[in-house]
């Protein structure tokens, strides 16, 4: 089957750093996103990678290594509004988007 | 961007009632529009993919009888939930992918209707 995993949930505090991993299996592989989804929102596009290595967009950075089936989302210098949660998804072969359950992310002052 | 839109944003109904959500493409031809449903502290879970013109996809356990989806345009779909039950109740998002040159296969998601069935 298809599986994605990351953490539920995750605190940091305010101005520090933190990294959201994500582990996948799927049938096959297109790329894989991160969205954002504050409470009550619709997901918004945060990051894309479908090579290995490493995309920076100002404090967010994505990585991925398709080798092991891994990505992680490093968010910087956190705000407090960067609470929220967290989505990973993966395009299959079928270019179907398979979602994650999300992580949680608590910023405390 | 990308925008999509989605109308209401907010909805009572009552229970037994049908109601209809539209999800617009404002600036660009969505080929193919997908329907998600998230309950309270849950993730996305698909309800169907739908393509211009053609009848939609349901996912497993999702009634085609009960949630009926028409992608009539390139720039139109509408999900109407018929005869709402209270379990229906849940934050409903649709999201379009287009062909879009230059752009990978991301989906660009409307804002969501709040469907409350009381």
């Amino acid at each position: 089957g298809q599986n994605i995993d990351q953490p539920t949930e995750m605190t940091a505090t305010e101005g520090a750093i933190v990294q959201i991993n994500c582990t996948y299996q799927t049938s096959g592989f297109n790329g894989l996103f991160w969205y954002q989804q504050h409470a009550g929102e619709a997901p918004t596009f945060l990051s894309y990678n479908v090579l290995d290595g490493l995309e920076e967009k100002g404090r967010f950075s994505s990585f991925l290594s398709r080798s092991k089936g891994y990505s992680y989302l490093l968010l910087k210098e956190l705000q407090m509004k960067d609470s929220a949660s967290y989505l990973c998804a993966v395009t299959d072969s079928n270019y179907q988007l398979i979602w994650g359950a999300g992580t949680k992310l608590i910023i405390k002052p | 961007g990308a925008v999509v839109s989605q109308h209401p944003s907010r909805v009572i109904c009552k229970s037994g009632t049908s109601v209809k959500i539209e999800c617009r493409s404002l600036d660009f031809q969505a080929t193919t529009m997908f329907w998600y449903r998230q309950f309270p502290k849950q993730s996305l879970m698909l309800m169907a993919t739908s393509n211009e013109g053609s009848k939609a996809t349901y996912e497993q356990g999702v009634e085609k009888d009960k949630f009926l989806i028409n992608h009539a345009s390139l720039t139109l779909s509408t999900l109407t939930v018929t005869s709402a039950h209270p379990e229906d109740s849940s934050f409903y998002i649709c999201s379009a992918r287009g062909a879009i040159a230059g752009e990978f296969y991301e989906q660009y998601f409307g804002p969501g209707t709040r469907l409350t069935v009381t």
